[in-house]
């Protein structure tokens, strides 16, 4: 079984451009998440999809930040523009059944805004 | 606000000690609890899970982990640990979403 597909898996840019992240998830699995990780923390949640529809966005910046799910399979998230502070680790997640499965997790995207 | 708190942030041990990994939430309702590992240079992996039943559960790796309701814990054993468990170890909440904890670095010397 092919796990969650991240690319890319490093990205540096510099501060004020765009940058996008694409995930594909495990088949079958309807819920995909999208979290971030800063050095030394642990991940925190962005956004979650059930299929195409995001559930939950409460902590999505929203003034630069965007993020799509067309066909309710492979995800998109963007920065527009990028600022130092968003340099961490982006990490996507997909899950079987909502939220009453557990989460497998990509590799990641490490992005460094310089 | 819900909280996952883990009290170590970097725990080093030889080979063969026992480890105790503490984790504390913040939540009064019913909450799912995982533990995940993170190898150098790999992605998070589920170490075990907690949903219901017996709160002493068994993951991979000879991993285990008690539930105590009382005290919002969950804390994660390991009677005698190896240089391959040298990882991150991040402890899970799940109610409405997943709460992370800052995760404890174990580093295992040979």
């Amino acid at each position: 079984e092919a796990g969650v597909v991240q690319s890319p898996r490093y990205k540096i840019i510099e501060k004020k451009q765009p940058v996008a992240f694409w995930c594909n998830p495990i088949s079958g699995h309807n819920t995909l998440y999208w979290y971030r990780q800063n050095l030394g923390q642990g991940p925190e949640l962005l956004i979650r999809y059930e299929n195409e529809e995001a559930v939950d966005d409460s902590q999505l910046p929203k003034d630069r930040f965007s993020a799509e799910r067309l066909k309710g399979v492979d995800s998109t998230l963007k920065i527009q523009p990028a600022e130092l502070g968003d340099s961490a680790v982006y990490l996507c997640a997909s899950s079987l059944a909502g939220t009453g499965d557990y989460q497998y997790f990509g590799p990641g995207t490490r992005l460094t805004v310089t | 606000a819900q909280s996952v708190s883990q009290h170590n942030h970097h725990v080093i041990l030889s080979e063969a000690a026992s480890l105790e990994l503490g984790c504390n939430y913040s939540y009064g309702g019913t909450v799912n609890l995982f533990w995940y590992v993170q190898y150098p240079g790999q992605h998070l992996q589920l170490l075990l899970k907690y949903f219901s039943g017996d709160p002493l559960v068994k993951g991979i790796k000879g991993f285990e982990a008690e539930f105590i309701k009382s005290k919002f814990s969950f804390n994660l054993r390991k009677p005698s640990v190896q240089w391959s468990d040298t990882a991150e170890y991040f402890c899970a909440v799940r109610t409405n979403d997943m709460r992370f904890g800052a995760g404890t670095r174990l580093t295992v010397k040979p």
